[in-house]
């Protein structure tokens, strides 16, 4: 069974504050996303990678960065937390071979990230 | 530039009503495209893909290409299927989604 795990569930940061949200995924997944979910917007993707060390944009990239350094993890990063990045996140992950994308993502719990 | 349009913000229907989840989308080319359902406290999960062709919990969604509609049915609902709907779709590159803002379904008894 696939276990994406996001270490935290609930944050509570200051404005300015750096924040971490970590991912881990266990089934030897290749791409991981980034998404935050917010009434009436629905998911939006934030960044995305398809390779260890490789990452991509998505739709709303800007106040974000993301790290993977190993497989397993995709860690996403507030540089300097806004109160507009109040929200829920959430982790997936999906297996793809050269083509062979099934389209199913497998989530995280989700974090809820409150930005004072 | 690809778009999921979901109309209805919430869907009040009784139980054993039929319900119907309405989808459009915009892209031109041959999108693949999904239902995801989150059901309270519980992670965000695949219902079904257009591709399978199947029945998941009673439901089924047609693609029609003419209309570029993917629209999610259900001819009799039931309490547990009150949830948050989003429909999604990928056009294959490296399995990114794009959501629509999702339907909340509230089945009343």
């Amino acid at each position: 069974d696939v276990k994406v795990t996001q270490s935290s569930r609930y944050l509570v940061k200051r404005t300015g504050e750096k924040v971490f949200l970590e991912c881990v995924q266990d089934m030897d997944h290749e791409n991981m996303f980034w998404y935050r979910q917010d009434p009436g917007l629905g998911l939006r993707l934030i960044y995305f990678s398809y390779d260890v060390k490789m990452k991509e944009k998505g739709d709303i990239p800007e106040g974000y960065s993301v790290s993977r350094e190993k497989k397993e993890r995709f860690s996403l990063i507030l540089e300097s937390a806004s109160t507009n990045q109040t929200s829920m996140y959430l982790c997936a992950s999906s297996l793809s071979r050269w083509g062979e994308n099934t389209g199913e993502l497998f989530f995280g719990e989700g974090s809820r990230l409150t930005v004072l | 530039a690809q778009r999921v349009t979901q109309p209805e913000k919430l869907l009040s229907v009784f139980k054993g009503a039929p319900v119907e989840l309405k989808c459009n989308y915009s892209y031109s080319g041959s999108p693949e495209l999904f239902w995801y359902v989150q059901y309270s406290r519980q992670r965000l999960q695949l219902l079904l893909r257009h591709i399978s062709r199947e029945s998941i919990k009673g439901f089924t969604a047609d693609l029609n290409k003419g209309e570029t509609s993917f629209h999610l049915k259900k001819p009799f609902a039931q309490e547990e299927d009150s949830a948050m709907y989003y429909c999604a779709l990928t056009s294959n590159s490296w399995g990114k989604l794009q959501f629509g803002a999702g339907t909340q379904v509230v089945v009343t008894p």
